[in-house]
């Protein structure tokens, strides 16, 4: 599985936008870039993804590097129920699993 | 349409007893995962199951786990003679399909051997 890199944690003053970034420099061409979150005592939940373009939808929106080295996770504006430990995932084409690094750790304050 | 549904939430077993832990993936969906979740640490991927077939159970521990998928019923994850190192939150997760398309999770089952 290739590898991500994401900052430990981060924090973000409520309704502020927030950047959460993630390298990825050896990504391949058929990986697709995937965002879970993990809210306290549940289940990952799907965020977004993408493979070149930038993508958004109601939740968040995906900035990816030309070089595809590098994505961002931007939060428009950040909501207390948006804490969590947030995950970028490589996932290639024919993988059968998503592959969960440390994440980072988002904490939104008042 | 109900989400992934796994049961139970909590489970608390003894040293050497059998866990069976459940899962009903989303209304037509073929493709389960499982994934454990140790103290502290991020999710592990244990088994791929799609409709009656083991597709991929490389992340499974060689001895005392199996997991299956009937044709009718839920998938269920069991593990044999459990021991404190079971102890974890499993997570189920299930897709319409295996490529880049979203996995869905359920709540999990906090697994804790005594």
């Amino acid at each position: 599985d290739a590898k991500t890199t994401q900052p430990n944690s981060m924090e973000s003053n409520e309704e502020e936008p927030v950047h959460l970034p993630c390298n990825h420099s050896t990504i391949s061409g058929t990986d697709y870039i995937h965002w879970y979150r993990q809210l306290p005592s549940q289940g990952p939940e799907y965020v977004i993804h993408g493979l070149t373009s930038n993508v958004n939808n109601r939740m968040a929106s995906l900035a990816i590097a030309e070089d595809r080295k590098s994505s961002t996770l931007i939060l428009h504006r950040a909501t207390l129920r948006d804490a969590a430990v947030y995950y970028c995932i490589l996932k290639r084409t024919g993988a059968n699993n998503l592959f969960f690094g440390t994440g980072t750790r988002l904490t939104v304050i008042p | 349409n109900a989400g992934v549904m796994q049961n139970p939430r909590h489970l608390v077993r003894r040293r050497g007893q059998e866990a069976r832990l459940r899962c009903s993936p989303m209304k037509g969906h073929s493709h389960v995962y499982w994934y454990r979740q140790l103290p502290e640490e991020g999710l592990k991927f244990m088994v791929y199951l799609q409709k009656e077939n083991i597709i991929d159970e490389s992340g499974m521990p060689k001895e005392r786990f199996s997991a299956e998928f009937p044709k009718e019923g839920p998938s269920i994850l069991r593990i044999q003679q459990v021991v404190r190192g079971d102890s974890a939150a499993y997570f189920c997760a299930s897709s319409l399909g295996r490529e880049n398309t979203e996995a869905f999770f359920g709540q999990g089952t906090r697994l804790t051997v005594v």
